[in-house]
């Protein structure tokens, strides 16, 4: 069975630049998390959406950062523009219901130089 | 007082040890509970529900003290692959009904 899959894997690139994530949550998956782990702040939600509707975007860093959830099977997460303190892993998660367990997708690891 | 909290270690054990971590709430009314694992740069895996009733899985027991509101997670006859992060996960009984993270527990199983 096909889990949560992200794109792209890695990536790197200059300040101010715009970033995008992607992801396509598992089939039949209700709900949709975006979260982003680093060192020092552990796994922080910054958005989660049920039934492709933003329901808790509170841990949305600031304007920078925007996610939509077109229909049941993507998803994105951009920032624009992209700053160095940004630098982290970025995952998408899916579950039947926001209280029920989540599947992870791999991860995007993001360096921005 | 944080929503939910763990001890970050980290533990280190030698293999065949039994070790537990314990895990705080906040909110009395949560009603869902999980342990998660998550290996060095890779992504967090349910490792288990935990139950009003304990539960166990092979050489993991999870309890759930309400009075207290904490949970526990026992590994026995640890292996060297245990080692890794364990994270807290517990509902938050508002109207969004979103699940919160700890920032997770750090074993590591020395031969």
């Amino acid at each position: 069975d096909a889990g949560v899959i992200q794109s792209p894997r890695h990536e790197v690139t200059e300040m101010g630049q715009e970033v995008t994530l992607r992801c396509k949550p598992i089939s039949g998956h209700n709900s949709l998390f975006w979260y982003r782990q680093t060192m020092m702040r552990g796994l922080e939600l910054l958005i989660y959406f049920n039934n492709n509707v933003p329901i808790d975007d509170s841990g949305m860093p600031e304007d920078r950062f925007s996610a939509k959830m077109p229909n049941a099977s993507f998803s994105t997460l951009k920032i624009q523009p992209s700053e160095p303190r940004d630098s982290a892993v970025y995952f998408c998660a899916s579950s039947w219901a926001p209280n029920q367990p989540q599947h992870f997708g791999d991860g995007t690891r993001l360096s921005i130089l | 007082r944080k929503e939910v909290e763990q001890d970050p270690g980290p533990f280190n054990v030698p293999e065949g040890a039994t070790v537990a971590f314990n895990c705080t709430y906040s909110n009395s009314a949560s009603q869902s509970f999980f342990w998660y694992r998550q290996d060095c740069r890779k992504e967090p895996k349910l490792l288990m529900s935990v139950y009003s009733s304990g539960n166990e899985d092979g050489r993991f027991t999870a309890q759930l003290n309400r009075a207290s509101q904490y949970i526990s997670l026992l590994i026995r006859d640890s292996k060297l692959s245990d080692s890794a992060t364990y994270l807290c996960v517990v509902n938050f009984a508002g109207n969004n009904r979103k699940l919160i993270w700890g920032l997770g527990t750090s074993l590591a199983v020395n031969p």
